[in-house]
């Protein structure tokens, strides 16, 4: 079965340091998402991102957040001054909405951010 | 604005018990809802979904879960719990242009043996 796979599983950066999660997506996906679930909280929707730019976002998504996908299969998340708070799990996700909605909306196993 | 509300923050069951969690949703028109199961410290795994149609759902792992218009309900059942159901569950709500998920806080189901 097609998979969603992050890198790295665990990543641990200094406060003020920009870090990048990245992200392959199932191949044929179209849609790509990332989400970031706070230790003991809820998972938050934080971007969409479709045909090269964005096109939802959170209240969360500010400007320290960026996304970009550099080449035809990774889909990064940029931090550029890590937090304190941005401590979290980020999961990243992919689906094929043409073909309908949530269609094969998979995620990630996700990538543990620890911000020291 | 869409918001899912799951009211048991903790349910503990005994092994062969039946279970329900609980899943309230808000959102203006019909509602794509799905079930997630989180084991700690891993991914997000999709129990199932619903979009239309029969309003009681079959999903993996003996779960399924009825969609309640009249009470803006989707609750989450299984006849007879299994260990291995430990874990964190949590409630979705899609947005109409099928790209965004609203997740509800989650409930940890407990298994006594």
């Amino acid at each position: 079965e097609p998979e969603v796979t992050q890198t790295p599983s665990h990543q641990v950066t200094q406060m003020g340091q920009e870090v990048i999660l990245r992200c392959v997506p199932i191949s044929n996906h179209l849609y790509f998402y990332w989400y970031r679930q706070i230790l003991g909280q809820k998972v938050e929707f934080l971007v969409s991102f479709y045909n090269n730019e964005i096109s939802e976002k959170s209240e969360i998504f500010d400007d320290q957040f960026s996304v970009e996908r550099p080449d035809g299969s990774n889909f990064t998340l940029k931090i550029r001054s890590t937090k304190l708070e941005d401590s979290a799990m980020y999961f990243c996700a992919s689906s094929e909405p043409p073909a309908g909605p949530f269609y094969g909306y998979t995620f990630g196993s996700g990538t543990r951010l620890t911000v020291v | 604005a869409q918001s899912v509300t799951q009211p048991d923050i903790h349910i503990t069951v005994s092994e062969g018990a039946s279970l329900e969690l609980r899943c309230n949703y808000s959102y203006g028109a019909t509602p794509y809802l799905f079930w997630y199961v989180q084991s700690p410290g891993q991914g997000l795994q999709l129990l199932l979904k619903y979009f239309s149609g029969d309003t009681l759902v079959q999903g993996i792992k003996g779960f399924e879960a009825e969609f309640k218009r009249s009470q803006s309900s989707f609750n989450l059942r299984k006849p007879s719990v299994h260990w291995s159901d430990a874990a964190e569950y949590f409630c979705a709500v899609g947005n109409n242009a099928g790209n965004m998920l609203t997740f509800g806080g989650g409930t940890r189901l407990m298994v006594k043996p």
